[in-house]
């Protein structure tokens, strides 16, 4: 099974920050890694989806890079409504894996 | 527009079997490369991929649990079903069900919350 690692687990940051959230792949998978954001109590929202590839209708404050075995998620100017937890998920193979998320919490 | 709904019991007795029903519209199962996959949420911790049902009726198991998991279809229907047997308290979850077509999840069913207890 490919282990994803997410780093940080939790950050906190401003209103206005630049923050960005790594996941690490203990094995290679190319481009296939997705990231979500979920809010308590709903379910995960797709934001990225080809470890760059902006999900229609998601801000351009976020974006996505990598491959191979690091990627990145950076919000470039956090808003409000952008305080929840981020996960990643690997498709390469099955199982499709997710990191362990990181809580994004206002300072 | 798709929607996912999952459906089933809230609580279920330790030993017992869980059957998950995820409806769905918006799009078909008999579609080329479309697929149902099922995800759980343990209360305050990480998502956990359980299982996947392809068009085509290929199924992809989470190795841990792949002796208590069984994914269907009926088409006919749109639904997908996952079964899990021998429940423990340890499965206390909230169970989605999400649609994944080109190596994307694109859309999540809101979820539905299994307890395990006696």
């Amino acid at each position: 099974d490919i282990q994803l690692t997410q780093s940080p687990s939790f950050l906190s940051a401003s209103v206005g920050d630049r923050v960005t959230i790594t996941c690490r792949a203990s094995q290679g998978i190319s481009s296939y890694l997705a990231w979500y954001q979920q809010k308590p109590g709903k379910a995960p929202k797709l934001l990225i989806y080809a470890a760059s590839t902006l999900q229609s209708g998601v801000p351009s404050r976020f974006s996505g890079s990598g491959s191979g075995t690091e990627f990145t998620l950076t919000i470039s100017s956090l808003q409000p409504e952008d305080f929840a937890t981020y996960y990643c998920q690997q498709l390469n193979s099955y199982p499709h894996s997710f990191g362990q998320g990181t809580k994004l919490e206002i300072k | 527009q798709i929607t996912l709904k999952e459906s089933g019991p809230t609580l279920v007795k330790p030993t017992q079997t869980l059957t998950l029903t995820c409806t769905f519209s918006g799009f078909s199962l008999s579609t080329s490369g479309v697929g149902v996959g099922w995800i759980r949420q343990p209360p305050g911790k990480a998502l956990e991929w359980l299982a996947l049902i392809y068009w085509d009726d290929a199924k992809h198991y989470s190795p841990s649990l792949k002796s208590r998991l069984t994914i269907s279809k009926d088409t006919s229907k749109n639904q997908v079903v996952l079964t899990m047997t021998n429940m423990d308290p340890v499965d206390t979850a909230t169970y989605y069900c999400a649609h994944t077509h080109s190596g994307t999840y694109w859309g999540w069913g809101q979820g539905t919350l299994v307890t395990v207890s006696s």
